[in-house]
């Protein structure tokens, strides 16, 4: 089943902040946030692991309620670059192997302007 | 550093016509896949190959059928394309070794297919 994000879209002026949410039904293993451009492919940002390990981006902050099976994107000092889709793959915690699958959610469109 | 390398990158087919995406990673990565997206729906999983001579589908593999050729390369067949694939077709790979979770996964740059 589709991660759910929220909100669907946010507009911001530069420097400003923004969270964006997912949250899952199912457990997870881990969460993976993606931004994508107009035309481009996904661009990894982020991986927040079960048991608090990230590894991703420096500019960009997220965390992981492994209990509540949600994750929230933090976008702090917003800038023009940062404009695009943004997605969170979730890779199941479920028996066995996931195979690196991800089901992601619908995406938030995040657009900045100057 | 190529990464994931997807041909066409823009198709026209004619319903009923067949045709075959082709994919390929220079990172030695084990495991790869194919998304499709649609407006409003995110990336959907149509099949993906744990390792090298190993398939299985995914959430939509209705209408698709998957090769994967060696460990570099990972093709997506249209046996009979519909007005319904028109979309927006990635090819994705991940490292680590075959049991392993938490790893990076990179997109290719995308296949558009319209089908009429």
């Amino acid at each position: 089943q589709q991660p759910v994000q929220s909100p669907q879209a946010v507009i911001l002026r530069e420097g400003e902040d923004a969270v964006i949410n997912c949250s899952s039904s199912k457990a997870l293993y881990s969460v993976h946030w993606y931004r994508q451009k107009h035309g481009e492919a996904p661009v990894f940002l982020m991986i927040l692991l079960k048991g608090g390990e990230q590894k991703g981006h420096e500019k960009i902050s997220a965390s992981f309620n492994e209990k509540k099976q949600q994750s929230s994107l933090y976008l702090t000092a917003s800038q023009l670059s940062y404009s695009g889709t943004y997605f969170c793959g979730t890779e199941s915690n479920a028996g066995g192997t996931s195979y690196g699958k991800l089901t992601f959610g619908q995406g938030t469109i995040l657009t900045v302007h100057p | 550093n190529a990464g994931v390398t997807q041909t066409p990158k823009f198709q026209v087919l004619k319903t009923g016509q067949s045709m075959t995406l082709q994919c390929a990673q220079d990172m030695n990565h084990n495991s790869m896949y194919w998304y499709r997206q649609d407006p409003g729906m995110g990336l959907r999983l149509i099949y993906y190959s744990a390792s090298e001579g190993t398939t299985d589908k995914g959430e939509v593999p209705n209408g698709y059928n998957v090769s994967r050729l060696n460990k570099r390369e990972f093709s997506l067949r249209l046996e009979s394309a519909a007005p319904s694939q028109t979309s927006v077709y990635f090819c994705a790979s991940s490292g680590g070794q075959v049991f392993d979770r938490g790893n990076t996964i990179y997109f290719g740059e995308g296949s558009w297919l319209t089908v009429v």
